[in-house]
């Protein structure tokens, strides 16, 4: 099974809005990724936050991190049409040093 | 732009084909990266050079073949491929440290290269 699932699935919202995904993960990790995908696109870094911290921000982004539920959040806030993409959560694999684990991504929909 | 090149963008072969997938990053980075995304599937980690070094191969098949001739640049060679290899190919690079290792730092990605085999 993989380390990071990422919920929901899908999110559709009107722009303005706010949206939050949510990634859950099985194993102890080091750190946890977020990034952004634009469709047939190559991934690009948002968040990167380390297991001794629970909050991040970076612009109209946030990110949590809650290591005794291994799960982690992402919000953006005043969501635009170009905030549409793919969001994915990536951590670091139990027992390696070299495999970031990428779960299967929030499809994100901010409609005009 | 991440920084990190990747050619072609495209490609459509048949399966007695061999081609060869190039990357390049322009940040100084110490490690490279190949994923593979298929359509319905997590990215999957494929291979990692560490100082031009492989350091993962994460059960690949030999019809794929990687090359890190230096730390600025990365191949995969295609050889034999099969309908089911046609996917969205990522290159990706970081700096590793001796204090945040190899994953304590961000990856930038290319582009991807999208193949095709018939």
């Amino acid at each position: 099974s993989q380390q990071g699932e990422e919920d929901p699935q899908a999110l559709s919202i009107q722009e303005g809005e706010n949206a939050t995904m949510n990634c859950s993960y099985k194993t102890s990790i080091n750190n946890l990724q977020w990034y952004r995908q634009n469709s047939g696109r190559g991934l690009v870094h948002l968040i990167l936050i380390r297991s001794n911290e629970r909050e991040k921000h970076s612009g109209r982004l946030r990110v949590t991190l809650d290591t005794s539920k291994k799960s982690s959040s992402l919000l953006i806030t005043a969501s635009r049409a170009a905030d549409t993409a793919s969001y994915f959560c990536a951590t670091d694999a139990a027992g390696s040093n070299y495999k970031l684990t990428f779960g299967k991504g929030t499809l994100l929909t901010v409609n005009p | 732009e991440t920084g990190v090149t990747q050619t072609p963008r495209h490609l459509v072969m048949g399966m007695t084909n061999k081609k060869s997938l190039k990357c390049e990053q322009h940040l100084g980075h110490n490690a490279m990266y190949w994923y593979k995304q298929s359509a319905k599937k997590p990215l999957e980690l494929m291979f990692v050079y560490s100082l031009e070094e492989r350091v993962e191969n994460n059960s690949v098949p030999s019809r794929f073949s990687p090359e890190c001739p230096n730390s600025s640049h990365l191949f995969l060679h295609l050889h034999t491929l099969q309908p089911e290899d046609s996917a969205l190919y990522l290159c990706a690079s970081s700096r590793q440290t001796l204090t945040s290792g190899l994953l304590g730092n961000e990856q930038f990605f290319g582009p991807g290269t999208r193949l095709t085999v018939l």
